[in-house]
């Protein structure tokens, strides 16, 4: 099974500040199936990237993907007040499918 | 717009079965597959097993494989998973999702909303 590990758990950022989340794999992935998702309390999860590197329709580019192998990284260029939320890395090349634990942005 | 809507809460006794439906509105049903996630109290997002909107394929996660069982009814475009011998650690929200394309493996663009299960006593 793949492992996905998020890091860091938290991160305490201000808006319009840049914000860089970490995903590590326990064993290689292919970059055509690493995902990342955003998710507010309350409502269903929100596909962000897809294909490591590919933006989901309606995502504004201040989202980034990028990463190969076991390091996959997201990238928010500058916080806006609706991204504070909790971010979830997805592997779905293998089952079973596996998400990262998260990382929670918080608004600092 | 393409959406999917799930079914209300449920609250359940040990040993019991649940069923949650996931109906899809404004696209192909067949053309995509529909995978199901639960996330726990308190817990990260946990995927569960994938079923096929064109064929009835599916892939069960072995944590609970022998307890679930996905199916659909093309008819009505709708997607159900149940889950039989509930226990308390399958206290959670279960999201029906669905794949980008026909492919098991693809990511999930469309979420439903949501339903919470609890199993208590």
């Amino acid at each position: 099974e793949f492992v996905l590990t998020q890091s860091p758990g938290t991160l305490s950022l201000s808006p319009g500040e840049r914000a860089t989340l970490s995903c590590r794999a326990s064993q290689s992935v292919s970059s055509s199936y690493l995902a990342w998702y955003q998710h507010k309390p309350g409502q269903a999860p929100r596909l962000l990237i897809y294909g490591t590197s590919s933006r989901a329709t309606g995502i504004p580019d201040r989202f980034s993907g990028s990463g190969s192998g076991t390091d996959f990284t997201l990238t928010i260029s500058r916080l806006e007040p609706e991204d504070f939320a909790v971010y979830y890395c997805h592997q779905y090349g293998s089952s079973p499918r596996t998400f990262g634990q998260g990382t929670k942005v918080e608004i600092k | 717009q393409v959406q999917l809507v799930q079914s209300g809460a449920e609250v359940k006794k040990p040993g019991a079965s649940v069923k949650v439906s996931c109906k899809a509105s404004s696209y192909t049903f067949t053309s995509y597959g529909i995978s199901w996630v639960r996330q726990a109290p308190g817990q990260g997002l946990e995927w569960m097993g994938w079923i096929s909107g064109y064929n009835d394929n599916t892939h069960y996660a072995q944590k609970v494989q022998g307890r679930v069982t996905m199916t659909t009814d093309t008819s009505t475009s709708t997607a159900y998973m149940e889950l039989r011998s509930l226990r308390s650690d399958d206290t959670a929200v279960y999201y029906c999702a669905r794949s980008r394309s026909i492919s098991p493996f693809d990511a999930f663009d469309i979420w439903g909303q949501g339903t919470m299960v609890t199993v208590s006593s």
